[in-house]
């Protein structure tokens, strides 16, 4: 079970502004950076954001992620058909001393 | 290009063994910390182990602790786990994931995966 809550879906029609929250606790988001990946369907996921806003090269800038406190967020603006994906964020977790990831939210494009 | 590709993965009967590997090219396998994260059919990503760049250092997840053994062999450039008392519940997807240089808990390269399914 995971300890990072993500909405189970989000959807918005081509070119307008998606918002995907990630809520977990002190010993996971509350101390340690917060990394998004997005997984296209059938394919490998792929690193998307990483320590909370950075993209890796490649990564459209229509891709943000911020975080505060115990919560991170992960804002898709421009919205096109190809960003239908699940997306993922993931911390450490120094209670247990493990890696989790989030429950996954599956955008659609209207 | 940096490439991970997953083998090993089948059908296994519960309680059965399975050793997944993952062959590295395109960097210098021996720099870097890697991860391997599996995925149940329809299901999210779950991380399962990590080794850091020289095998020293290991973690497993409560799920997997004292059935799985995460290992490298440098030399070969690959990773390997192998998978005892395999449980229904261990049917996945299995990938292996890179750690960026400069934190190991960012994955930024991952391979296709292997599919490992547990089943009479």
């Amino acid at each position: 079970q995971s300890v990072l809550t993500q909405p189970p879906s989000a959807s918005g029609t081509p070119g307008q502004r998606v918002t995907i929250s990630c809520s977990g606790s002190s010993s996971n988001i509350g101390s340690n950076s917060v990394n998004w990946y997005q997984q296209l369907p059938g394919t490998a996921p792929k690193l998307l954001v990483y320590s909370n806003n950075q993209r890796p090269s490649g990564v459209p800038d229509r891709f943000s992620g911020s975080e505060s406190g115990t919560s991170a967020s992960l804002a898709i603006s421009g919205l096109q058909s190809e960003d239908e994906a699940d997306y993922y964020c993931a911390a450490w977790d120094d209670s247990p001393n493990a890696y989790v990831f989030g429950t996954g939210t599956r955008v659609t494009v209207l | 290009e940096v490439q991970l590709v997953e083998s090993g993965g089948g059908l296994v009967q519960p309680g059965g063994s399975l050793r997944l590997s993952c062959a590295a090219s395109g960097f210098t396998f021996s720099s870097y910390e890697i991860n391997w994260v599996r995925q149940a059919p329809g299901k999210g990503l779950e991380w399962v182990s990590y080794i850091s760049s020289r095998g020293r250092t290991i973690y497993y997840a409560d799920s997997v602790k004292g059935r799985f053994t995460i290992s490298r062999d440098n030399a070969k450039n690959s990773l390997y786990l192998q998978m005892n008392s395999l449980r229904a519940e261990d049917t996945a997807v299995y990938y292996c994931a890179r750690g960026h240089l400069s934190n190991g808990w960012t994955f930024d390269y991952w391979g296709q995966g292997t599919l490992v399914t547990v089943s009479s």
